[in-house]
Formats: C-alpha cells, sequence, structure tokens
C-alpha cells in the first residue's frame, strides 16, 4: 500500500521559516507529480502547490506565492514545501497528496500540523 | 481563486438518497470533466470516493455516483449508511492550472 509520510510541522512566530518533508514508500515516486494540500483548524481544504514528476513544472496558489517554495528529491523519495514569511492565516494541517491537477488525489499523508503564533 | 459553491450540510435517513451540488464557473467545473469528491471523517484524511465526474477508483461502493451539467458538479449517495456521515469536498481543476476546493459539505445520517 502507497505510504506517504509528512513531518517538520510545529510552531513557529509569524515571519518565520518552516521546511515540511514527505517521506514515499511502496510506490515509484520519481513517476508520479505530488501536491501539498493545507487544511485550516475547523475548515475545508486549500490547494497550495503542485509538482511534475520531474520538478520541471511547478503552481501555487496565489495565497502562498512568493512565500513558499515545493521542491522534491526523487533519488530520497521525498516531498518538501519551504515555507517563509510565515502567517497567522498559514495555520493548518498540511498533506501531501500523490498525483493532482488533473488527476485526482488517489494517497494522502495523515498530515502535520502548523501553527503559526507568537 | 474563488472556492467552489458547496451546501453547508445536507441529512438523510439511512436507505434514502442524497446530492451534494458543488457550482463553479467556466473556468473551471462548467470547463472541465476533471471534477472530483472527496471524503473526509474526523481527524482523517480525505479519501477519493468519485474522479473525472463521474468515475469511481477501484473499492469504492457504487452508491457513490457523480455527474456534472454546466458548471454545477452533483454527487448522489444512494442507500445511505451510518458510515456515510462525514464531510464531503468537491475540487476541480482551472484554467489557471491550479486546483479550486469547494466549501465542504456536512453529511448527516440521521
Amino acid at each position: 500500500e502507497v505510504q506517504l509520510v509528512e513531518s517538520g510541522g510545529g510552531l513557529v512566530q509569524p515571519g518565520g521559516s518552516l521546511r515540511l518533508s514527505c517521506a514515499a514508500s511502496r510506490f515509484t515516486f520519481s513517476s508520479y507529480e505530488m501536491n501539498w494540500v493545507r487544511q485550516a483548524p475547523g475548515k475545508g481544504l486549500e490547494w497550495v502547490s503542485y509538482i511534475s514528476s520531474s520538478g520541471s513544472t511547478i503552481y501555487y496558489a496565489d495565497s502562498v506565492k512568493g512565500r513558499f517554495t515545493i521542491s522534491r528529491d526523487n533519488a530520497k523519495n521525498s516531498l518538501y514545501l519551504q515555507m517563509n514569511n510565515l502567517r497567522a492565516e498559514d495555520t493548518a494541517v498540511y498533506y501531501c497528496a500523490r498525483a493532482g491537477l488533473e488527476l485526482p488525489f488517489d494517497y494522502w499523508g495523515q498530515g502535520t500540523l502548523v501553527t503559526v503564533s507568537s | 481563486q474563488s472556492a467552489l459553491t458547496q451546501p453547508a450540510s445536507v441529512s438523510g435517513s439511512p436507505g434514502q438518497s442524497i446530492t451534494i451540488s458543488c457550482t463553479g464557473t467556466s473556468s473551471d467545473v462548467g470547463g472541465y470533466n476533471y471534477v472530483s469528491w472527496y471524503q473526509q471523517h474526523p481527524g482523517k484524511a480525505p479519501k477519493v470516493m468519485i474522479y473525472d465526474v463521474s468515475k469511481r477508483p477501484s473499492g469504492v461502493s457504487n452508491r457513490f455516483s457523480g455527474s456534472k451539467s454546466g458548471n454545477t458538479a452533483s454527487l448522489t449517495i444512494s442507500g445511505l449508511q451510518a458510515e456515510d456521515e462525514a464531510d464531503y469536498y468537491c475540487s476541480s481543476y482551472t484554467s489557471s492550472s491550479t486546483v479550486v476546493f469547494g466549501g465542504g459539505t456536512k453529511l448527516t445520517v440521521l
């Protein structure tokens, strides 16, 4: 069974930075597009960012453009999200999700909580 | 990109059918057949129930079905069961090469 395990969440002050990781296993990571999706406490899902299988194509939601950077290391079967200049409204559970854009998000990790607060 | 519009809540009794609507624009729902529906139980990750408007992934009950007319997609659950009680989200690919989700619908099985 496909496995996606996020890590790196925690408490950070406004304006601070955090790097999330997603470790993938039990599938050929380098063949799949990947995404980050977040969910603020008690709120709905919000798509954050997409990266193609090779890493050559990247898209961001307007709410994070210029502050977040998605990347991947296919040799390490890992997906990353570098988050800079964090704001209170970035507080959410962050999920990594396989595939996306035209394709459905067919597998999701368990999520990692990011809390932005002073 | 504005969120797709879903009703905040729907309810039904066991055995009944319910339909959840998801309204967007010609730049998302109406422009592409890339609408998906996700089920999320409290504290759990979402699970895809329908993709490409009306396709069901392997293992998803045939009580779940999807359709689309114009800028509005719909999810129908027939033969409601207690375990169907959850939050449901629609999503669509957009003309900006992004994904937009609906605000979510809480399904209560009475």
